[in-house]
């Protein structure tokens, strides 16, 4: 069974159109992520939450942005998607602490601007 | 975080055991090595992780020297499947220690008949 689930796999929005991309898990894990993958890119670290606790990182653009409600679930908005936004968005957990340090990743979210 | 260089293709036969290396020259001390798999438009898989010295499991073996300032994941007798992209990481395994990972940029191994 799936323990990171994104929704939906793929989404087309319109360029400057606000767009919502979700992320659940089942593992009760303290650390989720969302990574940025371009066409034959690695996947790129946007932002990370410990707990409710947000750690941006520096080069992620102001456009980015996300909430995360409760442990299960987060949400990466991005509030005026650009051609340049296209890409597929992975959604990981993973524990804070105790050792194993595997990081699970979700399915993907594909975007398309058009 | 330490920087992880690896090559950027590699081929291979099936059958074949394929070998790759991957230069993390500044690893620090509570770094692991971790290795993910990924398939065209899928979320990367976990396939194996070493502190030092040699971890095996069903899928694959990782190679840790001494000065763990290098490592290299064997994948033994590779068959079409085997095809993907294979990121190493380093990172802490306890978040609260650091453990974001940033992915370098991967091999591609393609494996032929």
């Amino acid at each position: 069974d799936a323990m990171v689930i994104q929704n939906p796999r793929y989404q087309v929005t319109q360029f400057g159109k606000p767009v919502t991309l979700s992320c659940s898990q089942t593992l009760n894990h303290n650390v989720m992520y969302w990574y940025q993958q371009k066409s034959s890119q690695a996947p790129k670290l946007l932002f990370h939450y410990y707990d409710k606790d947000f750690n941006n990182e520096a080069d992620t653009p102001d456009n980015f942005q996300s909430r995360r409600p409760n442990t299960s679930f987060c949400f990466l908005d991005i509030r005026s998607p650009g051609l340049g936004d296209a890409a597929m968005y992975l959604c990981a957990t993973s524990r804070a602490g105790g050792g194993g340090g595997t990081i699970y990743f979700g399915e993907g979210s594909w975007l398309t601007v058009v | 975080l330490a920087k992880t260089t690896q090559p950027i293709s590699m081929d291979s036969y099936e059958g074949q055991e394929v070998n790759i290396t991957c230069s993390h020259n500044n690893i620090a001390t509570n770094d692991y090595i971790t290795w993910y798999q990924q398939f065209p438009s899928q979320g990367p898989r976990f396939i194996i992780q070493g502190y030092k010295t040699k971890v095996t499991n069903e899928v694959a073996s990782l190679f840790i020297p001494a000065d763990r300032k290098s490592s290299t994941l064997s994948l033994p007798r590779v068959s079409l499947s085997d095809t993907a992209v294979y990121y190493c990481l380093v990172g802490a395994s306890n978040y609260n220690q650091g453990g974001k990972l940033i992915f370098g940029q991967g091999t591609e191994l393609s494996v032929k008949p």
